[in-house]
């Protein structure tokens, strides 16, 4: 089963240029989610989406935007890329947005800005 | 939006029971209780769910405060590879996952 998929695993970006980290679930699941995590930190939260056409702000939205045209995907788009977004980037699923199902989490993307 | 708080950081001996600790006093009624933990340069992963009784599986037990208002992970005997940055979920208004610091598990040998 591959469950969360997350590419690319590595990026160096320079500031200014964009990105779209791709995220891909193969559960059927409708709600996905996607974090970042800096060193010594927990995870926040960018941006999530409760299904198809539909997403909504996290904690620390700004810079980033996402679309869910379909169910697997879920693209988190860097617009203009600044040094700040240098982070370890997570996404996760969960079959809908109950509070009683688990959270699958990807492997991660860790992006550099320079 | 709930409210967690867990110690930063904890010690335990290997082969001997963690208990992990978190309150969650603004909780609502109908909002799961859910537990994660993070291994080093990795991402998170699941551990343990539950809503108003204690809940067991593989990998550890969750009690439940009767008010609901704190739970307990109880790890029955850490292994070195237990050691990893374990988070008591906080649920947003439409149910999203907000992780805070976490608890920092050090397993002694």
């Amino acid at each position: 089963n591959a469950g969360v998929t997350q590419t690319p695993k590595f990026q160096v970006l320079k500031t200014g240029q964009s990105m779209t980290l791709q995220c891909a679930q193969d559960m059927n699941h409708e709600y996905m989610s996607w974090y970042r995590q800096d060193p010594g930190m927990g995870l926040r939260l960018i941006h999530y989406s409760v299904g198809a056409g539909i997403t909504d702000q996290g904690e620390v939205p700004n810079g980033y935007n996402v679309s869910r045209s379909t169910t697997e995907d879920f693209p988190l788009r860097l617009l203009s890329a600044a040094p700040s977004q240098t982070s370890v980037y997570f996404c996760a699923s969960r079959r809908d947005r109950l509070s009683n199902q688990p959270q699958h989490f990807g492997d991660g993307t860790r992006l550099s800005i320079l | 939006d709930a409210k967690t708080t867990q110690p930063n950081s904890m010690e335990s001996n290997e082969e001997e029971p963690v208990h992990l600790p978190c309150n969650h006093s603004t909780i609502s009624g109908t909002d799961y209780i859910h537990w994660y933990r993070q291994l080093p340069s990795q991402g998170p992963e699941y551990v343990i769910h539950g809503l108003t009784s204690n809940v067991n599986n593989r990998m550890a037990s969750l009690a439940i405060a009767e008010d609901r208002k704190s739970s307990t992970l109880i790890l029955h005997r850490a292994t070195l590879r237990d050691a990893a940055v374990y988070y008591c979920i906080r649920l947003g208004t439409g149910n999203q996952f907000y992780f805070g610091t976490g608890t920092s598990l050090t397993v002694i040998p």
